[in-house]
C-alpha cells in the first residue's frame, strides 16, 4: 500500500517564474487536500477535491494559484508568478469519504523562491 | 484569528515518563479533532483522533482528553522513548471530511 507522493520534493525558481507541482493520493481515496506550510506555523488549508470536484479553496489562494485533479485521481497545483511570499512547504493529503476524517500526507514540496 | 492554538512551542520530557501536550480551540463548531506528529523534511503523520461526542479515545501508547466545555484537548503519550522526539500538530474541523484547521506545533524533546 502505497502512501500519497508528490512530485518534485523540492524546487528552487526565480521570482515570477511559474511552477507546478503533482499529488498521486493514496489510491482508493476520493478526497485531496492541498496545504501549505511555512517556518513554524501548522499547516494552512489551501483547497480540496472530491472526486474532480474542487469543493472547497481558501481565500489564501489568490488568482495566481490554480489547483485541478481533472480525473479524480491525481492533483496539480500550480502557481504563476511565483514572489518570494509563496516560498514554503506544499503538502498534500489524501483521505477516503465514510471512515473518518483521518487526512494522511505526502512528504510536501518544498519551494523555494529567489 | 488563530481557531486553534498550541500555547507551548515546545516541551521536554524524560525518556520513559508521560509526555502531555495541549491544544485549545475557540470555534465551538469542531466537531472533530485530530493529532499530527511531524518529523523535519516529512509530512505529518496521523497518530489520533477523537469525535465531538466523545471525551476519550485510546490507541496504544496515544490517549486523547477532549474537554468541550473548556474548549481544551490534550494527548497523552506514555511511555515517551527518544524516537517520540518531533513536532506534534493538533487540528480540527467543523465536518467530517472537510478541511483541518491546525495549531502552531509544540516541538516534543525526549532526552535519554
Amino acid at each position: 500500500d502505497t502512501g500519497v507522493s508528490q512530485d518534485p520534493r523540492h524546487k528552487i525558481t526565480k521570482r515570477g517564474q511559474n511552477v507546478t507541482f503533482r499529488c498521486d493520493p493514496i489510491s482508493e481515496h476520493n478526497r485531496l487536500y492541498w496545504y501549505r506550510q511555512t517556518l513554524g506555523q501548522g499547516p494552512e488549508f489551501l483547497t480540496y477535491f472530491q472526486n474532480e470536484a474542487q469543493l472547497e479553496k481558501s481565500r489564501l489562494l489568490s488568482d495566481r494559484f490554480s489547483a485541478e485533479r481533472p480525473k479524480g485521481s491525481f492533483s496539480t497545483l500550480e502557481i504563476q508568478r511565483t514572489e518570494q511570499g509563496d516560498s514554503a512547504m506544499y503538502l498534500c493529503a489524501s483521505s477516503l469519504s465514510g471512515t473518518g476524517d483521518e487526512q494522511y500526507f505526502g512528504p510536501g514540496t518544498r519551494l523555494t523562491v529567489t | 484569528d488563530q481557531q486553534v492554538k498550541q500555547n507551548s512551542p515546545s516541551l521536554s520530557v524524560q525518556e520513559g515518563r508521560i509526555s502531555i501536550l495541549n491544544c485549545d480551540y475557540t470555534n465551538s463548531m469542531f466537531d472533530y479533532f485530530l493529532w499530527y506528529k511531524k518529523y523535519p523534511a516529512e509530512g505529518p503523520t496521523f497518530l489520533i483522533s477523537i469525535s465531538s461526542i466523545k471525551d476519550k479515545n485510546e490507541d496504544g501508547r496515544f490517549t486523547v482528553f477532549l474537554n468541550k466545555s473548556a474548549k481544551h484537548l490534550s494527548l497523552h503519550i506514555v511511555p515517551s522513548p527518544p524516537g517520540d522526539s518531533a513536532v506534534y500538530f493538533c487540528a480540527a474541523s467543523v465536518r467530517q471530511g472537510g478541511k483541518l484547521i491546525f495549531g502552531q506545533g509544540t516541538e516534543l524533546s525526549v532526552k535519554p
